[in-house]
């Protein structure tokens, strides 16, 4: 079945100890992305990659890592994290193409205290 | 840059009635749009999506939305919604020439009452 695997599904942690939330996609799609989601805000992007070794800032980059060593694989990396970063995180993956659609993983939802 | 406005952020309906949410975009280049749909717990997953042609979209569940250029919106209808379609709907937009960032409307909470 072709998904966007995320884990964990739901994170609690304590401000500053660092943490990992990974992403894995089965459609050997090239673009992978992150987003997290916030009520009234809905989803800003946070980092994207358009190929392996290849990632890039989005709307909202401050405080997070990326890397893409693998092609499937998209870790988002919390050096620090902060109560600011309790929201919903969700990776997407897709094709390299104009209007290409983009597969959605089930989200994380991280609690920062 | 792009932006999206959704201009309801919650719209209660009866079941078997019509419903409409509403989506403006402002772009300074060409764009794709799209609407998502997020049931509870889940992540989001594509309802519909104009590239070109047609101003008239059909989606899946039943749904369809027209992309009307000089009025810069892509309005999404159904004409009889079920206590199913609950969800959160998002209106997305990408630039035709670089296709895959999007950036996303804030939402809007359709609850479907019996």
């Amino acid at each position: 079945e072709a998904q966007v695997t995320q884990n964990p599904r739901y994170l609690i942690t304590v401000t500053g100890k660092k943490l990992t939330v990974t992403c894995s996609q089965n459609m050997n799609h090239e673009y992978m992305s992150w987003y997290r989601q916030d009520p009234g805000l809905g989803l800003r992007q946070i980092y994207y990659s358009m190929n392996v070794e290849v990632t890039d800032k989005g709307d909202v980059p401050e405080g997070y890592k990326v890397s893409r060593k693998e092609k499937r694989n998209f870790p988002l990396i919390l050096e620090s994290p902060s109560p600011n970063q309790t929201s919903l995180y969700f990776c997407a993956s897709s094709h390299r193409g104009r209007g290409t659609e983009a597969f959605f993983g089930q989200g994380t939802r991280l609690t920062v205290v | 840059a792009q932006s999206v406005t959704q201009l309801d952020s919650q719209v209660p309906v009866f079941e078997e009635a019509p419903v409409e949410l509403r989506c403006n975009y402002s772009s300074s280049v060409s764009v794709y749009l799209f609407w998502y749909v997020q049931y509870p717990n889940q992540g989001l997953q594509l309802l519909l999506k104009y590239l070109s042609g047609s101003t008239l979209v059909k989606g899946i569940n039943g749904f369809e939305a027209e992309f009307n250029k000089s009025q810069t919106s892509f309005h999404l209808r159904k004409p009889s919604v079920h206590i199913s379609d609950t969800a959160e709907y998002f209106c997305a937009v990408s630039e035709q020439n670089y296709g895959q960032n999007f950036v996303f409307g804030p939402g809007t909470r359709l609850s479907v009452l019996p």
